[in-house]
């Protein structure tokens, strides 16, 4: 069954450093998305990218992230200067169509920061 | 507006009852309603989801209530089973918009 795969699955860093967070959507989907937790709340939606650009993002999604799809099969999420309150899961999703309908998570990277 | 409101945040049945999880929503908009399983370290699953257009809609021991005019919607597991035991969130989403916005999530735990 295909499936979204994430790396690291776990990575700690050191406030203010970049971290990159690597995705591999399903291969055949078109939609993108990156979602976070925070530890024991809700899943937030972070960003969508289509055809090679943002289609939608939140007020979570400041200057300080950007995404990439820098090949036709990994889709990577930046966070440029890491704070202490980006600490948590964050799960690369990818639909093949619009809508968010039926869009399938990845596993998860935990990211700490210290 | 964007807000799915879901209830309870923690929920214990016993083996073979039923759960009930309920959700809703203000903006009318929303055309799309999933539920996603959870498990510890995992990412959410894909379980079940309904379209405004039907009031019912079942596979296997799940099942969505679509209330329209009420604007809610309730997950149903039949015959809980130990395995269920996971964190339950409801989604919504709109037909022009790619995201999901999720609702705060249940804990559920089947107790053998």
């Amino acid at each position: 069954e295909p499936e979204v795969t994430q790396t690291p699955s776990h990575q700690v860093t050191q406030m203010g450093q970049e971290v990159i967070l690597r995705c591999v959507p399903i291969s055949n989907h078109l939609y993108f998305y990156w979602y976070r937790q925070i530890l024991g709340q809700k899943v937030e939606f972070l960003v969508s990218f289509y055809n090679n650009e943002i289609s939608e993002k939140s007020e979570i999604f400041d200057d300080q992230f950007s995404v990439e799809r820098p090949d036709g099969s990994n889709f990577t999420l930046k966070i440029r200067s890491t704070k202490l309150e980006d600490s948590a899961m964050y799960f690369c999703a990818s639909s093949a169509m619009t809508g968010g309908t039926e869009a399938f998570f990845g596993q998860g990277t935990r990211l700490t920061v210290v | 507006q964007q807000q799915v409101k879901q209830s309870p945040q923690s929920l214990i049945v016993q083996k073979g009852g039923i759960s009930i999880i309920n959700c809703a929503y203000e903006n009318t908009a929303f055309d799309y309603f999933p539920w996603y399983q959870q498990f510890p370290g995992k990412g959410p699953a894909l379980l079940i989801a309904i379209r405004p257009d039907v009031s019912e809609k079942k596979e296997g021991r799940f099942t969505i209530s679509f209330n329209k005019s009420a604007k809610q919607f309730s997950l149903h597991i039949m015959d809980s089973q130990p395995g269920d035991s996971a964190t339950y969130f409801c989604a919504a989403n709109k037909g022009s918009a790619r995201q999901l916005t999720f609702g705060s999530g249940t804990q559920l735990t089947v107790l053998p």
